[in-house]
């Protein structure tokens, strides 16, 4: 039982370059959630699910975009990466309609260079 | 949307002290959660605890809704307790935890 998986875990951008950020859940939890998380801010929310199909922002959506066309997947896109998207991405999810039994995927290092 | 703040921001214990760590929020919440961020970034799920005392282990949690705010104790600290805590809480009527900034936590041997 895998959990949550996030792909890749280390990436390294030049400013301008687009990339795909890949969550995947084998648990069959209807929510998920793409956090993004720096120096003393604790985890912002960036996009979330609650569904397949669905998908809707959160605190710091702007220069991300995000599709869950199966329920096991939630994919984070950068269209174009700028310095300011250098953070540690992660991926959560949860059963329907509850926020306790929250998973994390173990995170991604994007550098933007 | 609902303010989560944690104090203190930072802590450094001996092996073997005790410490309790808060958690404020500003709206009235129906769940309220407590992570542990390890060294290597993993985040765990410690506690899911709407209101009352939970235990597990060396760890429990209280959470006094009425009075917005919940607490983490930690007895007997080791080593491996380092890392940083976070409390999560949902806007009312919300789903969606917002997250404080957490408490940097270092055990020394």
């Amino acid at each position: 039982n895998a959990g949550v998986t996030q792909t890749p875990k280390f990436r390294v951008l030049k400013t301008g370059q687009s990339m795909t950020l890949l969550c995947a859940q084998d648990m069959n939890h209807e929510y998920m959630y793409w956090y993004r998380q720096d120096p003393g801010m604790g985890l912002r929310l960036i996009h979330y699910s609650v569904g397949e199909g669905t998908t809707a922002k959160g605190e710091v959506p702007d220069g991300y975009n995000v599709s869950r066309l199966k329920k096991q997947n939630f994919l984070l896109g950068l269209e174009s990466a700028a310095p300011s998207q250098t953070s540690v991405y992660f991926c959560a999810s949860s059963p329907m309609g509850q926020s306790y039994g929250y998973t994390f995927g173990s995170g991604t290092r994007l550098t933007v260079v | 949307g609902i303010q989560v703040e944690q104090s203190p921001p930072d802590l450094i214990l001996q092996e073997g002290a005790n410490s309790t760590l808060r958690c404020n929020f500003s709206d009235s919440v129906n769940n309220l959660q407590w992570f542990h961020q390890n060294p290597w970034g993993q985040l765990i799920n410690l506690f899911y605890i709407p209101s009352g005392t939970k235990q597990n282990g060396r760890l429990s949690a209280t959470t006094v809704a009425t009075e917005r705010y919940s607490l983490l104790y930690i007895s007997s600290s080791q080593t491996t307790d380092s890392g940083v805590y976070f409390c999560a809480a949902p806007s009312g009527g919300s789903y969606i935890p917002t997250f404080g900034r957490g408490t940097s936590l270092i055990v020394h041997p």
